[in-house]
């Protein structure tokens, strides 16, 4: 069965700051990932979406995540943290046509 | 595309009383997904439908709830009687039927029983 971890509800970074969102995933097959961001008062957005076909994805907004099988991880980054990142941000998996299953997601908050 | 549409984007009402929410879903997605999200428990998963039809509801959290889709345009969750912990946000979201498609969320319902 799949199942989506995130390592940290809530990460604090300085603008100009690297962002590091962290999602480690397990799954007996191999898994559909995504992130998705939420503003406030806002339904989930799409930021990136990984389907094998190539390790490193990138994203909207200037993030990517690379997908580390060894490490079964999904981590989301980004070079220089914006005061508009500022949101939340939800990993989630599936496999085969079923339902994605959401990691409980991390409140990125950016400091100027 | 006009997204994923939800109705009300609030409600408030008080205990006992049915509340029903709606959804349309984007034109030509075959699947159709109902989430609750609070602060607790995150986002959960309550029912899903491909073509119109309920294929799993075990994250309905009671019989208080129910789930329709009478079409591929119109989804409706219906809670009847409603309590005060079911305050909470919920999610309409649909997604073309295959695999590792992207799913796509509407604003939400913010629900709030008093």
């Amino acid at each position: 069965a799949q199942s989506v971890t995130q390592l940290g509800s809530h990460v604090s970074v300085s603008e100009g700051a690297l962002v590091l969102l962290r999602c480690n995933y397990s799954s007996s097959v191999p898994p559909y990932l995504f992130w998705y961001v939420q503003y406030p008062n806002q339904g989930l957005q799409l930021l990136l979406k990984y389907t094998s076909a190539a390790t490193l994805v990138k994203g909207i907004n200037g993030f990517e995540a690379e997908f580390k099988k060894s490490e079964t991880s999904f981590h989301l980054t980004k070079p220089s943290a914006h005061m508009s990142d500022a949101a939340e941000y939800f990993c989630a998996g599936g496999a085969g046509n079923t339902p994605l299953v959401f990691g409980k997601g991390t409140r990125l908050s950016v400091i100027a | 595309d006009a997204g994923v549409i939800q109705s009300p984007r609030h409600e408030v009402t008080e205990m006992g009383q049915e509340v029903t929410l709606r959804c349309k879903p984007i034109s030509g997605h075959n699947s159709l997904f109902w989430y609750r999200q609070t602060m607790m428990r995150g986002l959960e998963l309550l029912i899903y439908f491909n073509n119109n039809v309920p294929i799993d509801d075990s994250g309905m959290p009671e019989d208080r709830f129910s789930a329709k889709m009478p079409n591929a345009s119109f989804s409706t969750l219906k809670i009847q009687p409603s309590e005060p912990r079911d305050s909470a946000v919920y999610f309409c979201a649909s997604r073309s039927q295959g695999v590792g498609e992207k799913l796509f969320f509407g604003s939400g319902t913010q629900l709030s029983v008093l």
